[in-house]
């Protein structure tokens, strides 16, 4: 089966960088791309990003342009967030999704990672 | 402010019919963007109801169903059970912003 396994709970100080990883399984992970969702305490979800897991190709949410990276390695299924220059604003869960392409629905979820940024 | 509209809240009573409403405009729905619908129970991460505007994955049962017309799309919920309490969340593609967009969720408290 279709699995997303997300690296654990980080806590980091404002203005450092965080790397979320997203270990995949259970498919071809270089046939469907790896979006980023993230949720703070109590709202919605946010959209971060995608990336194509077939050739790197990446489609960033403006909001987040210039502090985002999103990589993916095919040698170990594993798909990483890296997020630079944080502030308390940045105190979410971290979820990553499966997505065949960008705009399309995300049909295995990881189980989140908890981020809190705080000095 | 999320760029999808749903209302905060919806109730309903064991056994009762609920929908859910999610408002766009003509750069993702209106655009033709197929809309997707996801359930959050407490503490978990969400899960996909409706993918494709109508469509159900496997194992989600015929009590949820999604239509779409115009700038808007719907989720529905018939014979509602305790177990339906949690947030939904629709999701789409906005081509001015190039990226998805979600809706800010609506809580579904059944009475």
């Amino acid at each position: 089966q279709v699995q997303l396994v997300q690296s654990g709970v980080d806590v980091k100080k404002p203005g450092a960088s965080v790397k979320v990883s997203c270990k995949a399984s259970g498919y071809v992970f270089s046939s469907f791309g790896i979006t980023w969702v993230r949720q703070a305490p109590g709202q919605g979800l946010e959209w971060m990003g995608w990336i194509s897991a077939h050739n790197g190709n990446t489609n960033y949410a403006q909001k987040l342009q210039g502090r985002v990276t999103m990589t993916a390695d095919t040698y170990t299924s594993t798909a990483y967030m890296e997020l630079r220059s944080l502030t308390s604003d940045d105190t979410a869960i971290y979820y990553c999704a499966r997505a065949l392409v960008v705009a399309d629905w995300f049909d295995a979820w990881g189980q989140g990672t908890p981020v809190t940024v705080s000095s | 402010q999320s760029v999808l509209t749903q209302p905060p809240s919806v109730s309903g009573a064991p056994g009762q019919r609920i929908s859910i409403s999610c408002t766009g405009n003509s750069s993702n729905i209106g655009a033709g963007y197929a809309v997707h619908w996801y359930q959050q129970l407490p503490g978990t991460a969400p899960k996909v109801l409706i993918h494709g505007n109508t469509n159900r994955p496997s194992g989600v049962p015929e009590r949820f169903s999604g239509s779409k017309s115009g700038t808007s799309a719907s989720l529905a919920i018939t014979g509602l059970q305790a177990e339906d309490e949690a947030d939904y969340y629709c999701q789409s593609y906005d081509s001015s912003l190039s990226g998805v967009v979600f809706g800010g969720g609506t809580k579904l408290t059944v009475l």
